[in-house]
């Protein structure tokens, strides 16, 4: 089947802006997340869009869906040393019972 | 203080030998979900279950097995058929099926 596609890495200094891009497969999802996992730890979820929106901000995130083009992505402003990290993007499924992972960017943010 | 705990956090076992991992929640939730993650590779699929007494297989279920007698309750048992066991691994909990899935705190299990 088709993949849940993201980037593996990205680096950025402190302070400036992140953006983690997610390509998905389904045009029927009904939201989409994204999940943060710290080094040695569980997924925690960190925010979710509905297929109505085009935007959603909460404090330093910023989630951006383009429908037309499955294309979602993260925004981290003013991103920080804790912020480094593993993200997920993932959709429901098409099939079966489990959300679809992509395989997850690892941000390093360098002081 | 509700969650999902798993345990031990840390696991060894001597090669040959059986070995489960634990998972609780108290979410009232329906589904669970366990997965297992190597570097590079993400999120792999081992077994899922709907309602209580009922799972599937996922993705990589050979040399695992599962049990769901309980609804918070969900083990896994990594056997000695599974060649190459060392590896994360993360249970997950939902409502129900395809509904936002949250996270356990993981399992690190080496092989000896």
């Amino acid at each position: 089947g088709e993949d849940v596609e993201q980037s593996l890495f990205l680096s950025v200094r402190e302070g400036d802006s992140s953006v983690i891009n997610c390509t998905y497969t389904d045009s029927s999802s009904t939201y989409l997340y994204w999940y943060k996992q710290e080094p040695g730890a569980g997924l925690q979820l960190l925010t979710y869009i509905f297929s109505n929106m085009d935007m959603k901000q909460d404090q330093r995130l910023t989630v951006l869906l383009n429908k037309k083009d499955k294309h979602l992505s993260l925004r981290i402003a003013d991103t920080q040393t804790g912020d480094s990290a593993i993200y997920f993007c993932a959709e429901p499924p098409n099939s079966g019972y489990a959300l679809n992972f992509g395989k997850g960017t690892s941000l390093l943010v360098t002081p | 203080d509700g969650g999902i705990t798993q345990s031990p956090k840390y696991l060894f076992r001597k090669e040959g030998q059986n070995v489960t991992l634990s998972c609780e929640q108290n979410l009232n939730h329906d589904a669970m979900y366990w997965y297992r993650q190597d570097p590079g590779q993400g999120l792999r699929l081992i077994y899922y279950s709907q309602i209580v007494n009922d799972f599937q297989k996922g993705d990589i279920a050979e040399g695992y097995s599962v049990s769901r007698e309980k609804k918070e309750s969900f083990p896994l048992t990594v056997t000695s058929a599974q060649k190459n066991p060392t590896a994360f691994y993360l249970c997950a909990s939902s409502m129900s099926g395809a509904d936002t899935q949250y996270f356990g705190p993981g399992t690190r299990l080496t092989v000896l």
